[in-house]
């Protein structure tokens, strides 16, 4: 059963337009995080957000917790090809386990 | 500069074979774990551990094994391959547990005929 569901599953934009991911779940985390992947590598940790309705900001990227803490979003504004990859949402289930979402793969073009 | 070390990169199997694939991390963490990824699926995690001598299991444990008899290697351990197992495999490590960063290695891409 998966915990996290993404949305959109994929999505292919022009260079300098702006996007929303969406991570969902039915279930409380205690925090959560973004992660993008890139071809052939493991994924790398962009942001993790710990208290409800908190929004962090990291240049062009802005993450946003549900203030039930079962729900994420990520923006991106003026996407730029640098952007595309796989983009994963991970919630943080008691003390270890780590729950990861479906996936959002995102395509840039210049 | 290594981080967390996987191998191998490629490994191609036949039904009922065994096998094991390494991981190995340098920074000292305590939190290790495995994760299976597949398409629109995401990752699942198969396995982790706190600590050297506690494993304990995840969402998809069934025909893996799993033991850490040291801080830096966490092996995966391949009962008898099955088809059902042809999928990418990640080993993660992390400082903590729950909400901190997980490193990841470079994944190996397992195939079972």
């Amino acid at each position: 059963t998966q915990l996290l569901e993404q949305s959109p599953q994929f999505l292919s934009i022009q260079e300098g337009e702006n996007l929303t991911v969406y991570c969902n779940s039915s279930s409380v985390f205690s925090s959560l995080q973004w992660y993008r992947q890139e071809p052939g590598e493991g994924p790398v940790l962009l942001v993790t957000v710990v208290t409800g309705g908190e929004v962090k900001k990291l240049k062009r990227l802005t993450f946003q917790f549900g203030d039930a803490r079962k729900d994420s979003s990520l923006h991106i504004t003026a996407a730029q090809t640098g952007d595309t990859g796989l983009y994963l949402c991970a919630g943080a289930q008691g003390t270890y386990k780590y729950i990861f979402g479906t996936g959002t793969r995102l395509k840039v073009l210049a | 500069n290594a981080g967390v070390t996987q191998t191998p990169k490629f490994q191609v199997l036949k039904t009922g074979q065994s096998m094991t694939l390494q991981c190995a991390q340098d920074m000292n963490h305590e939190y290790m774990s495995w994760y299976r990824q597949d398409p629109g699926m995401g990752l699942r995690l198969i396995h982790y551990s706190v600590g050297a001598g506690i494993t304990d299991q995840g969402e998809v444990p069934n025909g893996y094994n799993v033991s850490r008899s040291t801080t830096e290697d966490f092996p995966l351990r391949l009962l008898s391959a099955a088809p059902s197992q042809t999928s990418v495999y990640f080993c993660a490590s992390s400082r903590q547990g729950g909400g901190g960063e997980l490193f990841f290695g470079e994944g190996s891409r397992l195939t079972v005929l």
